[in-house]
């Protein structure tokens, strides 16, 4: 049982650079979220997406663009990073209900540096 | 939307000693409330969670308490061992949909 898979878990990108952080998970979970967290910082929420085919933003929207390509497929996109953007980036996941409880189960991170 | 404060942001205890982190927060609709630990280069992962219809719940040597009226919720480890050593984050949200807010994080250092 693999959980939530992100990739790559390291990457270091120029200023202006762009790349997708990839992100799957295995439980069936309608939610999915993507997180950033910065040195001695709590998680900042980016964007989340409560089920298949809907997105919102979260606290940290700018400079972002996400995709629910599927119900267990959700990436993260930096279209031209800065070097504000230099963070590890979690993705997660919950199954909303009663019965769930919502607990987020998460990635093990992608180190993102832009030099 | 739900603000959640979380105190100490540091805290040194000796082995054996037991250990608090409290959590504050905003909504009163909020009714799940979890508790994460992140070890070193890895992602959170939940250790306890309480809900808003109980006032305790308690796993081995960790606990959690809930005081709806006041808004705040406490962990508790007693007995704490190096591998305690950890950042633990609170949260606040709700069982049926939407997201959880995360509180900033305690990073607990237990000394041998």
């Amino acid at each position: 049982n693999a959980g939530v898979t992100q990739t790559p878990k390291f990457q270091v990108l120029k200023t202006g650079q762009s790349m997708t952080l990839q992100c799957a998970q295995d439980m069936n979970h309608n939610s999915m979220y993507w997180y950033r967290q910065d040195p001695g910082m709590g998680l900042r929420l980016i964007y989340y997406s409560a089920s298949e085919g809907t997105t919102d933003k979260g606290e940290v929207p700018n400079g972002y663009n996400v995709s629910r390509l599927n119900k267990r497929e959700f990436s993260l996109r930096l279209e031209s990073a800065a070097p504000s953007q230099t963070s590890v980036y979690f993705c997660a996941s919950s199954a909303t209900g009663r019965s769930f409880g919502n607990t987020i189960y998460f990635g093990e991170g992608s180190w993102l540096t832009v030099v | 939307g739900e603000n959640v404060e979380q105190h100490p942001s540091t805290l040194s205890v000796q082995e054996g000693d037991s250990a608090v982190i409290k959590c504050t927060y905003s909504d009163s609709a909020s009714n799940y409330f979890p508790w994460y630990k992140q070890e070193l280069g890895k992602g959170p992962q939940l250790i306890i969670d309480i809900r808003s219809n109980v006032g305790e719940k308690k796993d081995q040597r960790i606990a959690v308490t809930l005081n709806k009226t006041a808004k705040h919720f406490s962990l508790h480890i007693t007995e704490t061992q190096p591998e305690d050593s950890a950042v633990y984050f609170c949260a606040g949200g709700y069982t049926n949909a939407g997201k959880s807010t995360f509180g900033d994080g305690t990073t607990l250092t237990v000394k041998p």
